[in-house]
């Protein structure tokens, strides 16, 4: 099983801040396979990213997403108030899902 | 554009069996894999299975031996049993696609969600 570790735990930022979050994966990781979400307190998840640096439909464009192999980043160029909220990252891989244990981005 | 609606008993006591429905509309069932998430009380996610319209599946592992999830095509729905429930298992529970047929090959991600259902485990 391809374990995901997500640095940092929590992120304290200001609006207008630029936001980079880590996923590590245990083993090397098709960028194929790579997602991120977003998720505010009491709503599902929302796709963020796919592909490790496709925007799904609908993302601003300060979203972006890079990396290959066991590394890979989530960047918010600019953070609005509404992006504060748990970030997570999951991959794909011999027919198992798994996710990332998230990242908070908090108000600083 | 696809939706979910999800339902289930939300209140369940030691060794019973969760049951969760989740119903789609406005879109191709079979253009898609089918799955179920949860997320404890003030924790991440955990993925616990996914179907396609075929009734292949798929299982974490972890929880393998107690899931069971399946298909009824010809109300475009999809189930998910989880017996023997403990305190361990209240979570919210999520439906969600986990594949989207693109015409040509698989894209591996999870665009359409449920709301969520809480499923709470006590005796």
């Amino acid at each position: 099983e391809v374990v995901l570790t997500q640095s940092p735990g929590t992120l304290s930022l200001s609006p207008g801040e630029r936001a980079t979050l880590s996923c590590r994966a245990s083993q090397s990781v098709s960028s194929r396979f790579l997602a991120w979400y977003q998720q505010k307190p009491g709503q599902a998840p929302r796709l963020l990213i796919y592909g490790a640096s496709s925007r799904a439909t609908g993302i601003p464009d300060r979203f972006s997403g890079s990396g290959s192999g066991t590394d890979f980043t989530l960047t918010i160029s600019r953070l609005e108030p509404e992006d504060f909220a748990v970030y997570y990252c999951q991959q794909y891989d011999s027919s198992l899902w798994t996710f990332g244990q998230g990242t908070r981005v908090v108000i600083k | 554009q696809v939706q979910l609606q999800q339902w289930g008993a939300g209140l369940l006591k030691p060794s019973e069996t969760l049951s969760l429905t989740c119903a789609v509309y406005g879109g191709s069932f079979s253009g898609y894999y089918w799955g179920c998430i949860r997320q404890p009380p003030g924790k991440g996610l955990e993925w616990i299975g996914e179907i396609n319209h075929s009734g292949g599946t798929n299982y974490n592992p972890s929880l393998k031996s107690r899931v069971t999830i399946s298909v009824d095509t010809s109300k475009n729905q999809f189930s998910l049993k989880l017996s023997s429930v403990t305190a361990a298992d209240t979570a919210e529970y999520y439906c969600a696609s986990s594949r989207r047929y693109n015409g040509y090959d698989w894209d591996y991600y999870m665009d359409v969600w449920g709301k969520g259902t809480t499923v709470t485990v006590s005796s």
